[in-house]
């Protein structure tokens, strides 16, 4: 079956570490994103990329970085300079048209980032 | 800017009775609308969307919602709920590719 799927599920994160949270794709679609989900306040886009080899910054790409060297593949790593990381991060997908805004986007199940 | 606000953080129905989840969008060109469930440390499913075709829409596990664009809402209902539907319902917003989530409606089902 074709999905989304991130790793870990969980993971913990020391002060200063950098880490990476993994984002496989196999939908075939062009359009990749990262959100980070705190309680109350919905999904805020972190970055998206509508291309292999590009990616643009969402409203919170502030202690963030990502990659997209595959279609298949758009991983985020989680700075030191991301000084409250701790939240679920959702990455999603989608068929990318142009302008045309209405392809839903697919999710994967999360992964969870704590503080140690 | 396109933007979505769900009325009400938590819903509380009891098992057969209605529900009804408020979502108003804001947006200064036609928009595309969505619904999305999420169980507990899951991704987000689609429910249905809305993309100017029928103004009425029927999604997946009986749901639907109805586009009313005099007063900007997108409200999903069901008529008979149960204790599988609660979870967290979001509603987005897209145009352009820029999608637009709200902050969430929690549905509590009781026997």
């Amino acid at each position: 079956d074709g999905g989304i799927t991130q790793s870990p599920k969980y993971l913990f994160r020391k002060e200063g570490q950098n880490v990476t949270l993994s984002c496989e794709q196999n939908l075939n679609h062009d359009a990749m994103y990262w959100y980070r989900q705190d309680p109350g306040q919905g999904l805020r886009l972190i970055y998206y990329s509508q291309i292999v080899n590009d990616f643009q910054k969402g409203d919170i790409a502030e202690g963030y970085s990502v990659s997209r060297e595959k279609k298949e593949s758009f991983p985020l790593t989680v700075t030191s300079a991301q000084k409250n990381p701790t939240a679920f991060y959702l990455c999603a997908s989608s068929i990318f048209r142009g302008q045309d805004g209405n392809q839903p986007q697919h999710f994967g199940d999360g992964t969870r980032l704590s503080i140690l | 800017a396109q933007s979505v606000t769900q009325l009400g953080s938590h819903v509380s129905v009891s098992e057969g009775a209605l529900v009804l989840l408020r979502c108003n969008y804001s947006s200064s060109v036609p928009p595309y609308l969505f619904w999305y469930v999420q169980y507990p440390n899951q991704g987000l499913q689609l429910l249905l969307k809305y993309t100017s075709a029928a103004t009425l829409v029927k999604g997946i596990n009986g749901f639907e919602a109805e586009f009313k664009k005099s007063e900007t809402s997108f409200h999903l209902t069901k008529p008979s709920a149960h204790m599988s539907d609660a979870a967290e319902y979001f509603c987005a917003v897209s145009r352009f590719n820029d999608m637009r989530f709200g902050a969430g409606t929690r549905l509590t089902v009781k026997p």
